[in-house]
Order: structure tokens, then C-alpha cells, then sequence
């Protein structure tokens, strides 16, 4: 099993409705962070969190939002969906014990908006 | 403000050739990391290498090198005789001190062809 997970794994829906994307982790990371990849764009910074009552936005926090529900939780939502938010979204993980700065990506939300 | 820059959007050699992924970053922070991540055609990311500020030693990790310039701002990435397996999107990343926010650069897309 992966140690970052990520559901769902893929999901197409339409404009306006509220879609959660939901990250859970094994690897005992204190830190967690959501990405969303666009062609050409690379990796954009969404929301990152330190423990489970730390919270900040990060490069594009419009649009979104986050919850950590636990350590190893961390939830992106996207209120009323727009097809400018189609992309690909990645959670992360890092430990601040470890090798400073190391992400440990799961696998990967592909998100496609009507 | 942080910035990872990425020239090369797609690059494209013939097999057994050496490639250079050029990157430059820009940072107010004088205790930095910079980042390799390489991602695949099947979508996940790998971690490459890290590097600090402090520490601008040439790495050599197999057919892999890293060459590090502070004076230039740069954290060029070669492969050597490159193989098809090499064939995937390589992300340079920057990270602040402490290794609390991550950027990342736009992506180079490299095809290697047999």
C-alpha cells in the first residue's frame, strides 16, 4: 500500500458542485501539503500544514480550501468547482526529523470540471 | 519572493547522448535547499537529490550529476548516456530555510529516443 494515498484517484464533475479531494498518510509526517500541476506550469503550492492546528495558504489558495482533520489527514475542497480547476493534484508529505524539505508525493487527483 | 525558472520546456536526444536540464532559482534566503524530482510517464514523482545553500560540491549518483553555482544562481542537472527510462518530466525545486514551503519550477520535458 502507498504511504501517501490519495482519493479519488480520478473524478469528473460539473461546474458549481463542491468536490473534496482526501489525503491520508502512514509515513508519520508531520507536515502535509497540497499541489495542483498544470501543463507548463509545473507544481503550484495550494495549502500547506504543519500539524493538525496549522494551516496557510500557499501560492494559490483561491478557491479552495483545507482541512486537517488529523496528523495524518489533510483534505482540499474545492467549494463550487470551475473548469479552470481541472488540473492534476498532488499531496505531500515531509518530516521535519527528516531530510529537510523531502516531499513524498501520493500518486496523484486528476480533477476535470464540466 | 522565491522563483525556480526552467528554460528548457522539452528536450529531445537520441539515446546514449548527454543532457543538461538547466536550472535557476532566485532567493532572498541565505540557508536555502534545491530539489530534484523526476516524474514519469505513469505520473508519480521521485525524489532526486537534495542540495543546501552551504554545500556547493558537484554530486555524482551513477549516470547523474548535479553541478551547483551560487554565483550563477544555477543547479544544472546532467545525465550521462542517456536510456529511454530517462524519458519523463524533471521538476528543480526550491525550498526555504527550514524546509517549510516548497516552489517549483516549471517542469523539462525530456524524450529520449532509441
Amino acid at each position: 500500500d502507498a504511504d501517501v494515498t490519495q482519493t479519488p484517484r480520478n473524478r469528473i464533475t460539473k461546474t458549481g458542485k463542491r468536490i473534496m479531494l482526501e489525503c491520508s498518510q502512514t509515513k508519520g509526517h508531520d507536515r502535509m501539503y497540497w499541489y495542483r500541476q498544470d501543463p507548463g506550469l509545473g507544481l503550484r503550492l495550494i495549502y500547506y500544514s504543519f500539524d493538525v492546528k496549522d494551516i496557510n495558504k500557499g501560492e494559490i489558495s483561491d478557491g479552495y480550501s483545507v482541512s486537517r482533520q488529523a496528523q495524518a489527514k489533510f483534505s482540499l475542497s474545492l467549494e463550487s468547482a470551475i473548469p479552470n480547476q481541472t488540473a492534476l493534484y498532488f499531496c505531500a508529505t515531509s518530516d521535519h526529523r527528516g531530510t529537510i524539505g523531502e516531499l513524498f508525493f501520493g500518486e496523484g487527483s486528476r480533477l476535470t470540471v464540466l | 519572493a522565491q522563483k525556480v525558472t526552467q528554460a528548457q520546456t522539452e528536450i529531445s536526444v537520441v539515446e546514449k547522448e548527454d543532457v543538461t536540464l538547466d536550472c535557476v532559482y532566485e532567493t532572498r534566503d541565505t540557508t536555502y535547499y534545491l530539489f530534484w524530482y523526476k516524474q514519469p510517464p505513469s505520473g508519480e514523482l521521485v525524489f532526486l537529490i537534495r542540495r543546501n545553500s552551504f554545500d556547493e560540491q558537484n554530486e555524482i549518483s551513477g549516470r547523474y550529476s548535479w553541478n551547483f553555482q551560487k554565483s550563477t544562481s544555477s543547479f544544472n542537472f546532467t545525465i550521462t548516456a542517456s536510456q529511454v527510462v530517462d524519458s519523463a518530466v524533471y521538476f528543480c525545486a526550491l525550498s526555504d530555510t527550514g524546509g517549510f514551503k516548497t516552489i517549483f519550477g516549471a517542469g523539462t520535458r525530456l524524450f529520449v529516443k532509441a
